[in-house]
Formats: structure tokens, C-alpha cells, sequence
């Protein structure tokens, strides 16, 4: 069954406009994590944003901010005034455990955003 | 800055030659991570290392076996590659986790790999 789900293939958006990518995901865990990556076309995943399951406050980084619902089991990632160079893929991330240190990620299938001048 | 680097950018390789992709990373990172990417099934996970010749299956491990002979490289091997292998493979590296988020993965640019 899929862990995370982000049901949106491809967005288009107006440069300067918000953004909300969605992610829902499904797990029985208590203590979770969720990330957010963007992956340009020069291929690097680079990673933008965190939210813990115990977390109260909604995550924000600049301008990023991950829309937390848990009863929901959501995780969106909101983008404020969106730019050129926001197009890109991006992913919404799981971590579903870990063996020693090492966190195990399960990624959602990504969506790829388009940034129109 | 974290720098993970990978052997090559783009690979073409014919069905049935042993393949090797090496990844590094500079961080003295305890984890490391091969994931594959596909078109609509995001990045899955091949293989993951969290000590030096250790190492722990992922979600996809048929097919692949990996080394991990140093702390900073990470090597993925493909025995027999076959024309389904044929993928992005993306190699990662972390601190060893001990809650939030700083311990999260690093990524390299990727190894775009076709296989003939």
C-alpha cells in the first residue's frame, strides 16, 4: 500500500502566486516524520523543509511552510510568491523507521512544478 | 557544505556487463543510501549502509548488491545489468538519527544509467 501519496503529476503556477503541494500519507506510528525535497533538473534532491508528528507548530522555513494535519494525515507544502526558479520536481517524505542511526525514507511518487513568467 | 559526489553524470552500458557506481561523500557521515527513480514511483531504495561493511536491504534489493570498504564511499554494483535497470540511481548520506530534522539525507546529482 502507498505510504505517501501526492496526488498532483504536474502544476502551473504564476510566478508571485502561493502554491500548495499536497501530500497525504498513511502510517500507524506515533512518532513520524515528514520532509519535503526539491529536485531541480540538474538532478540534486535538495531538502527544504521538516515537520515532527509531535510537532505543534507548523514548520516554516523562509518560504516554505509545510501545512501539518495530522488528524487528516496530510503534510502540504506551501510555497509564498512563487519564482522562476521554484519549477522543479518536488517530494514529500516519510520516515517509516530505522535500523541503528540510519532513518528509513519512503518518498511519494513527486510532483512536478511549473512556474510561468 | 555537505558535498556527496558521484562517479559519473550519465552511463550507458550494455544487457549482461557488471556495473559500478561509486558515490562519496565528505561529511564523515555514519548512513549511506542508494535509491533508484523512476517516472510516477518517485525514488525507492536499493540498499543502505549504516557502518562501515554493513549494510541492510531496502525496498528493491534484487539485482544489486553494494561495498562499503570505507566510512566516506559507497559503491552499488549491478552483476548481470539488465535492460529494466535502466533508471536514475541517486546515492544519499546522513548523520545517524537522534530525532528532528538535522539528521536528514544529503543527496548527490544522480547517475542517469541506460542500459542497451
Amino acid at each position: 500500500a502507498q505510504k505517501i501519496t501526492q496526488t498532483q503529476p504536474g502544476m502551473f503556477v504564476q510566478e508571485k502566486e502561493a502554491v500548495t503541494l499536497d501530500c497525504t500519507y498513511d502510517t500507524s506510528d506515533q512518532s513520524y516524520g515528514l520532509f519535503w525535497y526539491k529536485q531541480p533538473s540538474s538532478g540534486e534532491m535538495i531538502f527544504l523543509i521538516y515537520q515532527g508528528s509531535y510537532d505543534e507548530q507548523n514548520a516554516t522555513e523562509g518560504r516554505y511552510s509545510l501545512n501539518f494535519q495530522k488528524a487528516r494525515k496530510s503534510a502540504n507544502l506551501v510555497i509564498s510568491a512563487s519564482q522562476l526558479g521554484d519549477s522543479a520536481m518536488y517530494f514529500c517524505a516519510m520516515r517509516e523507521g530505522r535500523v541503528q542511526g540510519a532513518q528509513k525514507l519512503v518518498f511519494g511518487q513527486g510532483t512536478r512544478l511549473t512556474i510561468n513568467p | 557544505d555537505v558535498k556527496v559526489t558521484q562517479s559519473s553524470r550519465y552511463l550507458v552500458k550494455r544487457t549482461g556487463e557488471k556495473v559500478f557506481l561509486e558515490c562519496v561523500q565528505d561529511m564523515d557521515h555514519e548512513n549511506m543510501f542508494w535509491y533508484r527513480q523512476d517516472p510516477g514511483l518517485g525514488l525507492r531504495l536499493i540498499y543502505f549502509s549504516y557502518d562501515v561493511k554493513m549494510k541492510e536491504k531496502g525496498d528493491i534489493p534484487e539485482g544489486y548488491s553494494v561495498s562499503r570498504e570505507k566510512k566516506e564511499r559507497f559503491s552499488l554494483i549491478l552483476e548481470s545489468a539488465s535492460t529494466n535497470q535502466t533508471s536514475m540511481y541517486l546515492c544519499a548520506s546522513s548523520f545517524d538519527w537522534t530525532g528532528g530534522y538535522r539528521e536528514t539525507q544529503y543527496f548527490g546529482p544522480g547517475t542517469r544509467l541506460l542500459v542497451l
